[in-house]
């Protein structure tokens, strides 16, 4: 079975800061997909970036990019220049290739001070 | 356009209550997912719906648990004797089709409440 795992319960980071968040995850599939979703105090959760296995090049939606390592099985996303917005519950999830179901780490909350 | 949209936002109900959860897809989205958040258990999977294909019901954690989604569209999560460790956010997403590489766009949830 897939596992994520999310070590960090916590972070803080000051605005205009970078954080990196960290995740690994266990699977044998060689067919898989990762994201990171944003979970604000609204509930809704929200795609932040996604990342197929397949690719080497390391995915980057404006201000969030991802350091994924297939090797190590790690998958850590960086925040840059941080915003008071930021601050949220941040998930990293699992997807394999053959089905859509995904399997969500324990969650880091982001506190993002001024 | 509009998102997805789940009712009720909240739900209190007493232990041994069957409930029914409501979720409405993006129009024209073909897969529909169901999933539950609760501070045990964290993030987990429940059903997944493609077009007419049978569900993937692998994540139900018991037969109290059932869901059905009507005309392709509307799908409703039904808990049966509800027991408090029921509990939790409930959270309905849809995707264009069922590929993983095609997003999961989440609805707000329902927060469920079993006293």
């Amino acid at each position: 079975a897939q596992t994520v795992t999310q070590s960090q319960p916590e972070m803080s980071v000051q605005e205009a800061e970078t954080v990196t968040l960290s995740c690994t995850y266990d699977t044998s599939e060689s067919d898989y997909y990762l994201f990171w979703y944003k979970q604000p105090p609204s509930r809704q959760m929200i795609l932040v970036i996604r990342q197929e296995a397949y690719k080497q090049q390391n995915a980057t939606e404006n201000r969030f990019s991802v350091n994924f390592q297939k090797a190590a099985k790690s998958f850590s996303l960086k925040i840059s220049d941080s915003q008071l917005g930021d601050a949220a519950m941040y998930f990293c999830a699992y997807s394999p290739g053959t089905a859509s179901k995904l399997t969500f780490g324990t969650g880091t909350r982001l506190q993002v001070t001024l | 356009g509009a998102g997805v949209s789940q009712s009720p936002s909240n739900k209190v109900t007493e232990k041994g209550k069957d409930v029914e959860l409501r979720c409405d897809p993006i129009s024209g989205h073909t897969a529909l997912y169901w999933y539950r958040q609760s501070l045990g258990q964290g993030l987990e999977f429940l059903i997944y719906f493609q077009g007419n294909s049978a569900p993937d019901k692998s994540g139900l954690p018991s037969d109290r648990f059932s869901a059905e989604r009507t005309g392709g569209s509307v799908s409703t999560l039904t808990i049966q004797r509800t027991q408090q460790e029921d509990s939790a956010v409930y959270l309905c997403a849809s995707s264009l089709n069922g590929a993983p590489s095609y997003e999961q766009y989440f609805g707000p949830g329902t927060r469920l409440t079993v006293t």
